[in-house]
């Protein structure tokens, strides 16, 4: 019940495509859903977050849709570009507790061809 | 504002042996957390240190200890290192505890290689 499965495990998107990413969890206790940017040899860096009631939420290029009834979220960049390459992790916790630990996906790596 | 900053960057120990890796949290954040990340893997939670004290720990066995200082800067300890401990070793800090909080900042990690 802990886990977050995230799909798919590679994706390869032309320059200026749209790259989606999907995740789906089973704890109903998670009110917080952040996405991580990973570069190699890098810590991930927080791109953009979601709280479960709202069902969209975009920041520049990149969008988060949240579908609460089927636990599942995912995003969206939108004009994909060779810089966006990287390894995408899709996060959740139940942020409302003291601890708010976050349970990681298993990571999308992410090429964007020129 | 600094970010989060690790140290050492890379570290080489043999099994057995024991390890001590720091990590300073951003500035004005009280919660510093602790994950492994194994290669091609998402990262997962060790514990966390809020104010001082542990808040929150996760499946990893009692060799794994930390300490959290006033500065609320951080240490990770790993005792009589296995060949499985070998990984990259991310801190994250956050503003405080709750979800409102909950927005968590990553180090660029320790690589930690057990021969």
């Amino acid at each position: 019940q802990q886990q977050v499965k995230q799909s798919p495990q590679s994706l390869i998107v032309q320059k200026g495509g749209i790259s989606i990413i999907n995740c789906a969890y089973e704890n109903t206790a998670f009110d917080y859903f952040p996405w991580y940017q990973q570069f190699p040899g890098k810590g991930p860096a927080l791109l953009i977050a979601i709280r479960p009631d709202v069902s969209e939420k975009k920041e520049g290029r990149f969008t988060i849709s949240f579908n609460k009834s089927a636990k599942q979220f995912s995003l969206h960049i939108m004009d994909s570009q060779p810089g966006d390459s990287a390894t995408y992790f899709c996060a959740a916790s139940t942020g409302s507790s003291n601890t708010g630990k976050l349970i990681f996906g298993q990571g999308t790596t992410l090429q964007v061809k020129p | 504002e600094t970010g989060v900053t690790q140290s050492p960057t890379h570290l080489i120990k043999t099994r057995g042996q024991q390890v001590t890796l720091r990590c300073s949290s951003q500035s004005g954040h009280n919660t510093v957390s602790w994950y492994q990340q194994a290669l091609g893997q998402g990262p997962q939670f060790i514990f966390q240190y809020y104010r001082e004290e542990e808040n929150g720990r996760g499946n990893f066995p009692p060799r794994f200890s930390g300490l959290q200082f006033p500065n609320y800067s951080s240490e990770l300890n790993v005792n009589a290192l296995e060949l499985d401990d070998s990984a990259l070793y991310l801190c994250a800090s956050s503003p405080g505890t709750g979800w409102r909080d909950n927005e968590q900042f990553f180090g660029p990690g320790t690589r930690l290689t057990v021969l």
